[in-house]
């Protein structure tokens, strides 16, 4: 049981938006902690994808795009593409726990 | 550039212990905070310790509390993770990986390590 909840999968068609959830509680996200992601393509190291809720590292396509609101947060990915199949991973700070903390990762299916 | 490599993994039986490395270069390695995470086979991501660019605080995990110990040596740009009275579900790929500025999220990260325990 993850600190940090994601859908364990969502699917969508090439160039549609996708979105992945992030539901954190007070003592994380809605502490105001910042909320980060990582791309993980199959059989490789999770890859940054957006830090700080919404900051892109240089080299991310422009149609990755997070938000933060409340105890929640958000990945979109507009337009989709079949390279952006893999799994991806909210991740934060939890204050009781004292530890960095993950979602349970979901899987993007490009179908 | 940046680069994170591991080293260390290895079958184990439960019980016994375990030294992983992680060597890094491209980068001023003492200024900069370091993790451990893990992946057990097919699971997500787990963070399991840091330790701070000075190595004067150190932070676990729950799950290894007390069995596991972070360390670095700044002199050889190197992190070690010492895992003790492993078990079973201590099995999974272990990654290094940086901190950016102490801001708590991790920006570059290893290839990782296979750990398995089992007798």
């Amino acid at each position: 049981q993850s600190v940090l909840t994601q859908p364990p999968s969502v699917s969508g068609a090439p160039g549609q938006r996708v979105t992945i959830s992030c539901t954190g509680s007070s003592s994380n996200i809605g502490a105001g902690y910042d909320v980060h992601w990582y791309q993980q393509l199959p059989g490789t190291a999770p890859k940054l994808l957006i830090y700080g809720n919404s900051n892109r590292p240089s080299g991310v396509p422009d149609r990755f795009s997070g938000s933060k609101s409340g105890t929640s947060a958000s990945l979109a990915i507009t337009g989709v593409q079949a390279e952006d199949e893999a799994d991806y991973y909210c991740q934060s700070y939890d204050s009781s726990l004292s530890a960095w903390v993950f979602g349970g990762g979901t899987k993007l299916t490009v179908l | 550039q940046v680069q994170l490599v591991e080293s260390g993994g290895g079958v184990v039986q439960p019980g016994r212990s375990l030294r992983l490395s992680c060597a890094a270069s491209g980068f001023t390695f003492s200024t900069y905070d370091m993790h451990w995470v893990r992946q057990a086979p097919g699971k997500g991501l787990e963070w399991v310790a840091m330790i701070w660019s000075d190595g004067t605080n150190k932070y676990y995990a729950d799950s290894v509390k007390g069995r596991f110990t972070i360390s670095r040596d700044n002199s050889k740009n190197t992190l070690s993770l010492q895992m003790n009275s492993l078990r079973a579900e201590d099995t999974a790929v272990y990654y290094c990986a940086r901190d950016v500025n102490s801001e708590g999220y991790f920006d570059y990260w290893g290839q990782g390590t296979l750990v398995t325990v089992s007798s």
